[in-house]
């Protein structure tokens, strides 16, 4: 019963690097999302992937890209990190128009 | 994008009290959501609402879905410690999850 799961938990990045957030889901939903979460604002959306084969800019795409591997897994790539994307990363799931299911979050600190 | 303002931003109560909290957006919604986030954990759903006047129980917590489509309230009856944490309301103009827009959250501190 593991929802969805992300990996890492933790990851500290020096600016320019280059990394991949890997998510997973084990509830046959079809579509999943990329959100981060910075202090004092509430979740915005990266990326989403309404279905296998489909990714789709949210409102702060900017500096990700994203690949929708299969229909349980969904990754977050920063090409070349910058300290303005130091957040905490939720990946989410959900079926079309059901509520959405969060994994525990990746924190990502970029100095 | 749409604007929704959550308030109050933080909450100290006794525990036993009674909680409320509201969010207004600036347009219509079809959708309202509320989540709890505890530390280190990402957002569980606490209560769906998809119609107008719509008053929705879970447990201890009833949240609304205001009759104008641009507010909700929850509402927290004899509070416990394990409600400690934050929550956000979220909502959509339509009944998809990529507009939804999120709330910035209350955060729930029970005093001992």
């Amino acid at each position: 019963n593991a929802g969805v799961t992300q990996t890492p938990k933790f990851q500290v990045l020096k600016t320019g690097q280059s990394m991949t957030l890997q998510c997973a889901q084990d509830m046959n939903h079809n579509s999943m999302y990329w959100y981060r979460q910075d202090p004092g604002m509430g979740l915005r959306l990266i990326y989403y992937s309404a279905s296998e084969g489909t990714t789709d800019k949210g409102e702060v795409p900017n500096g990700y890209n994203v690949s929708r591997l299969n229909k349980r897994e969904f990754s977050l790539r920063l090409e070349s990190a910058a300290p303005s994307q130091t957040s905490v990363y939720f990946c989410a799931s959900s079926q079309v128009v059901s509520p959405l299911h969060f994994g525990n979050g990746t924190r990502l600190t970029v100095t | 994008g749409q604007q929704l303002n959550q308030s109050p931003q933080s909450m100290f109560i006794q525990e036993g009290e009674d909680v409320s909290m509201n969010c207004t957006s600036s347009s219509i919604f079809n959708t309202w959501l509320w989540y709890k986030q505890d530390p280190g954990e990402g957002p569980v759903l606490l209560i769906a609402l998809y119609k107008a006047g719509e008053l929705t129980s879970n447990g201890r917590l009833t949240a609304q879905f205001g009759i104008t489509r641009k507010d909700s309230f929850l509402n927290i009856s004899a509070s416990i410690p394990s409600d400690v944490g934050i929550y956000f309301c979220a909502g959509s103009a339509n009944f998809g999850n990529e507009k939804l827009t999120f709330g910035t959250g209350t955060r729930l501190t029970i005093i001992p």
